[in-house]
């Protein structure tokens, strides 16, 4: 069973369509995090959340606690957005990280 | 500031060999995280190092070690290399321990033959 679970794997869409990953845990956290990797391996950390809404220019994301449940959100997507994006969550009780097997976005121009 | 660094960028190593690998943390930052992905298993947690103390550990065996330096910069051996050791190794550093989003390095590829 995996403690980080994203939706969906794969999702292609058109330039300007709005964009929404889910994140479902299943262990008590202390932080949320999604991360972007482009193809060649760099990883970029996008947000970090422990409650509430964050926003950084077209990127939106928002966790429920009680639902144990995160989205990230992009709005009029662009062909730059193409990567695979990444839930990891810090587990309260032993402060170690789990990760989502991650979701590749592919935005067509 | 530069970012985090990591070396070697690429190795190729063969079975039963160890191998050392470099991460130089942002100037300022003290806490230091590795990471494994491999297309199978994607991104897992080894260890984490905050001012020259492991302070927490993934699951994986004790042949994956590491070390952290007054400086900060950090380093992970892996000793008795094995096929499935072939995976993309990642560092991160943060300024602390937790509570902020970590600055991630461009990883070393390690190849196992």
């Amino acid at each position: 069973k995996n403690e980080v679970e994203q939706s969906p794997q794969n999702l292609t869409a058109q330039e300007g369509e709005f964009i929404t990953i889910n994140c479902s845990y299943s262990v008590g956290i202390s932080a949320l995090h999604w991360l972007q990797q482009h193809p060649g391996g760099g990883i970029v950390s996008l947000f970090m959340l422990s409650s509430g809404k964050k926003k950084h220019g077209r990127l939106i994301a928002t966790i429920n606690i009680q639902e144990k449940h995160s989205s990230l959100h992009i709005t009029a997507s662009h062909p730059r957005d193409s990567a695979v994006y990444i839930c990891a969550v810090r587990w309260r009780n032993f402060n170690k990280f789990y990760f989502g097997s991650g979701t590749k976005l592919n935005v067509k121009p | 500031k530069a970012g985090v660094t990591q070396t070697p960028r690429y190795l190729i190593k063969t079975r039963g060999q160890q191998v050392t690998l470099s991460c130089s943390p942002i100037s300022g930052h003290r806490s230091v995280s590795w990471y494994q992905q491999t297309p199978g298993q994607g991104l897992q947690f080894l260890f984490e190092y905050f001012s020259e103390t492991q302070r927490n550990k993934g699951n994986f065996p004790g042949r994956f070690s590491g070390r952290q330096f007054s400086n900060s910069r950090s380093e992970m051996n892996v000793s008795t290399l094995e096929l499935g050791d072939s995976a993309l190794y990642l560092c991160a550093s943060s300024f602390r321990l937790t509570g902020k989003s970590p600055f991630f390095g461009p990883g070393t590829r390690l190849t196992v033959l």
